[in-house]
């Protein structure tokens, strides 16, 4: 079945570390996106990408990069320039990045600083 | 600029009795409008969305959501609610022709037995 995997499902991260999610789908979509949710915040854009090799910064990319190296995959960095990191990150895809489309999620990753 | 607002932060209803979700958007012209599902822990799905036409929109898992462009809702309704419909619930706007799609602070579903 066509999907979306993140990994892992948790990751814990010391201070000043870079920690790296992963994501990747098989459902041949163009655009890729990454969230963060924080209870009682909905969920704020990270960044995404329209097609490889491009992509964008979104509402709250501060301490964050990414990367498109390949359609299926879209690794999301968390780096130690990020004050607050501690949240739950989603992955979506859809089919090209015009808002009419609807997303499809990962599952998620929990990330914890210790 | 587009909002969504989700006056609700929970819910609780008891189980086989109606629901209805309320979603609230701002935004200049016609938008599409989503409604997703979360179950603790795990992503977003998505239950139906709005383009344009029939203002009725049907979804999956019994779900329904009516369009009303004069009070810019976008309310999402069941008839009869089982233990497994508990779960957040999101509401989201698109622009038309862009890629902004925001999400409302969502609102937690209750069922009680």
């Amino acid at each position: 079945d066509g999907g979306i995997t993140q990994s892992p499902k948790y990751l814990f991260r010391k201070e000043g570390q870079n920690v790296t999610l992963s994501c990747e789908q098989n459902l041949n979509h163009d655009a890729m996106y990454w969230y963060r949710q924080d209870p009682g915040q909905g969920l704020r854009l990270i960044y995404y990408s329209q097609i490889v090799n491009d992509f964008q910064k979104g509402d709250i990319a501060e301490g964050y990069s990414v990367s498109r190296e390949k359609k299926e995959s879209f690794p999301l960095t968390v780096t130690s320039a990020q004050k607050n990191p501690t949240a739950f990150y989603l992955c979506a895809s859809s089919p090209r990045t015009t808002s009419n489309y609807g997303y499809t999620f990962g599952s998620g990753t929990r990330l914890t600083v210790v | 600029a587009q909002s969504v607002t989700q006056p609700d932060i929970h819910i609780t209803v008891s189980e086989g009795a109606s629901l209805e979700l309320r979603c609230n958007y701002s935004y200049g012209a016609t938008p599409y409008l989503f409604w997703y599902v979360q179950s603790p822990g795990q992503g977003l799905q998505l239950l139906l969305k709005y383009f344009s036409g029939d203002t009725l929109v049907q979804g999956i898992k019994g779900f329904e959501a009516e369009f009303k462009r004069s009070q810019s809702s976008f309310n999402l309704r069941k008839p009869s609610v089982h233990w497994s419909d508990a779960a957040e619930y999101f509401c989201a706007v698109g622009n038309t022709g862009g890629f902004k799609t925001i999400f409302g602070a969502g609102t937690r579903l209750f069922v009680k037995a």
